[in-house]
């Protein structure tokens, strides 16, 4: 079965950072394009971040560009996002998707 | 950024029944490549989304077939045939044609 699995999330506060990572399993993780999306506690989608297959483009959304960075190893099966100078606001369940989605990481800033 | 707005936000539905989301974009979803991407979520309380249909009417694999998807530049529109109790949850439009990703506010399938 193809399967993401999320992990790195946290208590985390304010000013810190922390690194998420995703592992893909039972596909061929280096031909799709990935992603990282938010869902802050009761509230709807939003995404943050996407990187193309070998990484030659990525994207942010504005309110995480300058904090946030997307990569990729498909040796490793393997995507990240480290994230910096976090925010209350940042405090989400981070999913990882391309078409299948994984579980989701908690990531709370707070003092 | 292109916006997404769904209609209705709320929905109780009888089961059995058909049921149909609505999503509007505030621009053409029509990539320079052809394709239209825009898609279709479902969040059950306290799970992830799944995707269920990509590129306006494809069904993801394992979506079963009372679900379709529908149209074409700025209206879109998602049916259930008839809704099931594992239907119940969110669902959720979102357009991959431009950058920033966005998303739409979200509609509840409730069972009356």
């Amino acid at each position: 079965d193809e399967q993401l699995v999320e992990s790195g999330g946290g208590l985390v506060k304010p000013g810190g950072s922390v690194r998420l990572s995703c592992a893909g399993f039972g596909f061929t993780f280096s031909s799709y394009s990935m992603s990282w999306v938010r869902q802050a506690p009761g509230k709807g989608l939003e995404w943050v971040s996407s990187i193309s297959s070998a990484s030659r483009y990525v994207f942010y959304a504005d309110s995480v560009k300058g904090r946030f960075t997307i990569s990729r190893d498909n040796a490793k099966n393997s995507l990240y996002l480290q994230m910096h100078s976090l925010r209350p606001e940042d405090t989400a369940v981070y999913y990882c998707t391309s078409r299948i989605w994984g579980q989701g990481t908690m990531v709370t800033v707070s003092s | 950024d292109i916006v997404l707005t769904q209609t209705p936000l709320s929905s109780p539905v009888t089961l059995g029944q058909p049921a149909s989301i609505s999503c509007t974009s505030s621009q053409s979803l029509v990539h320079s490549d052809g394709n239209t991407y825009l898609s279709w979520l479902h969040q059950r309380p306290g799970q992830p989304p799944r995707l269920l249909v990509y590129k306006v009417s494809t069904r993801f694999s394992g979506v079963p077939d009372r679900f379709s998807g529908s149209g074409a530049g700025t209206f879109f529109t998602l049916k259930i045939s008839r809704v099931e109790i594992e239907d119940v949850g969110i669902y959720y439009c979102t357009q991959t044609t431009q950058f920033p990703v966005t998303f739409g506010q979200g509609t509840r399938l409730e069972i009356k």
